[in-house]
């Protein structure tokens, strides 16, 4: 079964600096999708990042970009410039592209962001 | 276009009491996910749902059930309650399941508190 680990449980980044969050993850599928979800206080789950893992380049969206080593399963989140509205918890999320492939999401970070 | 939208928002009811749930998908999108979300097991998948038709499955006992609509609005109803159903119940959709896009948008989810 595919499972997807976040080791940090939380982090925290001063104001305009960069993090990265870790996430990898475990699956013999060679076809899949992987996602970063970024989920405020409000709790309103938004999609920050989404990375195919057919493609070689690294997503980019904004300030966020992410670190995809498909041979290593790993697949981490870079937020650049980082601004205050970034705090909140972020999940890293696989599927598969088989059917009744369930969306699977690590633990979560926890994102604080220092004025 | 209008977002996911579940109602109700919050929720209080008694063990042994039952309830349902309801989720309105984007505009266009026909797939709905229901995920539960608890502090101890983080986010699980309940359902998914695609045409009217149950496609995939949690690890869920089978007091959780759902039913999806031919508009794609999405129920799910959780019977005989118990204390450890209390959590956030999310609702996210996408456009259809494929082998292209697994992009999924989530609703602002349910608050169930059980006493």
């Amino acid at each position: 079964a595919q499972t997807v680990t976040q080791s940090q449980p939380e982090m925290s980044v001063q104001e305009a600096e960069t993090v990265t969050l870790s996430c990898t993850y475990d699956t013999s599928e060679s076809d899949y999708y992987l996602f970063w979800y970024k989920q405020p206080p409000s709790r309103q789950m938004i999609l920050v990042i989404r990375q195919e893992a057919y493609k070689q380049q690294n997503a980019t969206e904004n300030r966020f970009s992410v670190n995809f080593q498909k041979a290593a399963k790993s697949f981490s989140l870079k937020i650049s410039d980082s601004q205050l509205g970034d705090a909140a918890m972020y999940f890293c999320a696989y599927r598969g592209t088989y059917n009744n492939n369930d969306m699977r999401f690590g633990a979560g970070t926890r994102l604080t962001v220092k004025p | 276009k209008a977002g996911v939208t579940q109602t109700p928002r919050y929720l209080i009811k008694t063990r042994g009491q039952q309830v349902t749930l309801s989720c309105s998908p984007i505009s266009g999108h026909r797939s709905v996910s229901w995920y539960q979300q608890t502090p101890g097991q983080g986010l699980q998948f309940l359902f998914e749902y695609f045409s009217e038709t149950q496609r995939n499955k949690g690890n869920f006992p089978g007091r959780f059930s759902g039913r999806q609509f031919s508009n794609s609005r999405s129920e799910m109803n959780v019977s005989t309650l118990e204390l450890g159903d209390s959590a956030l119940y999310l609702c996210a959709s996408s456009l259809e399941p494929g082998l292209y896009i697994y992009e999924q948008y989530f609703g602002p989810g349910t608050r169930l508190t059980v006493t």
